[in-house]
């Protein structure tokens, strides 16, 4: 069984570009969500895909938006970069049906947006 | 608004001595409470859960967390740190259904000295 997969490891953009970050979920899960975890700071939220629809969002712009596919993949896109973009991205897989389930981690995109 | 705080930006124990990690949070409900460990280049390892019961919970590499409503807290303990223990620990607090949108404290590095 192989492990939440994330590509790239690393990414650098200039300011006003765009980025699509992607996210391979754990066999078997239908739930992934992605976080922002800036330097020094813990993981911020950003937003959950359940069934390719989205199941909550954090506050983020618009300009961050998500898919996930049929086989449970995602991307993360963001448009417009900013300089605060800057950050490890997370994404996190688990199987929700109707109880917790403990989510896993990849091990991350370290986006650098100059 | 949910939040966790992490008072703690650095500890640093000598291997063998005891180690407590303190996390406070803030949210309406019965919460569900996570600690996490990140190292460095990976992504984030579930150490230990809570969502009711027994306010002490044990969880994997000899860490355990006590549950204290009135205080807000929920401290992470290990009786004698190793040399691996060394990472940055993160707090977390589960929202909405399931508890499986996580909120993070901006986490405590812990260094180990021999």
């Amino acid at each position: 069984e192989t492990g939440v997969t994330q590509s790239p490891t690393h990414l650098i953009k200039t300011r006003g570009q765009q980025v699509t970050l992607r996210c391979s979920s754990q066999s078997g899960h239908n739930t992934v969500s992605w976080y922002q975890q800036a330097l020094g700071q813990g993981p911020q939220f950003i937003f959950q895909y359940y069934r390719e629809e989205e199941n909550g969002r954090g506050n983020f712009p618009p300009r961050f938006s998500g898919l996930q596919f049929p086989n449970y993949s995602s991307e993360l896109n963001v448009n417009a970069l900013e300089l605060d973009d800057s950050a490890l991205y997370l994404c996190a897989s688990s199987f929700v049906a109707g109880a917790y389930n403990e989510q896993f981690f990849g091990p991350g995109t370290r986006l650098t947006v100059l | 608004a949910q939040s966790v705080t992490q008072p703690d930006i650095h500890i640093t124990v000598s291997e063998g001595a005891s180690l407590e990690l303190r996390c406070n949070y803030s949210y309406g409900a019965t919460p569900y409470l996570f600690w996490y460990v990140q190292s460095p280049g990976q992504g984030l390892q579930l150490l230990l859960k809570y969502f009711s019961g027994d306010t002490l919970v044990q969880g994997i590499k000899g860490f355990e967390a006590e549950f204290k409503r009135s205080q807000s807290s929920f401290n992470l303990r290990k009786p004698s740190v190793h040399w691996s223990d060394a990472a940055e620990y993160f707090c977390a607090v589960g929202v909405g259904e399931y508890g499986n949108k996580l909120v993070f404290g901006a986490g405590t590095i812990l260094r180990v000295k021999s």
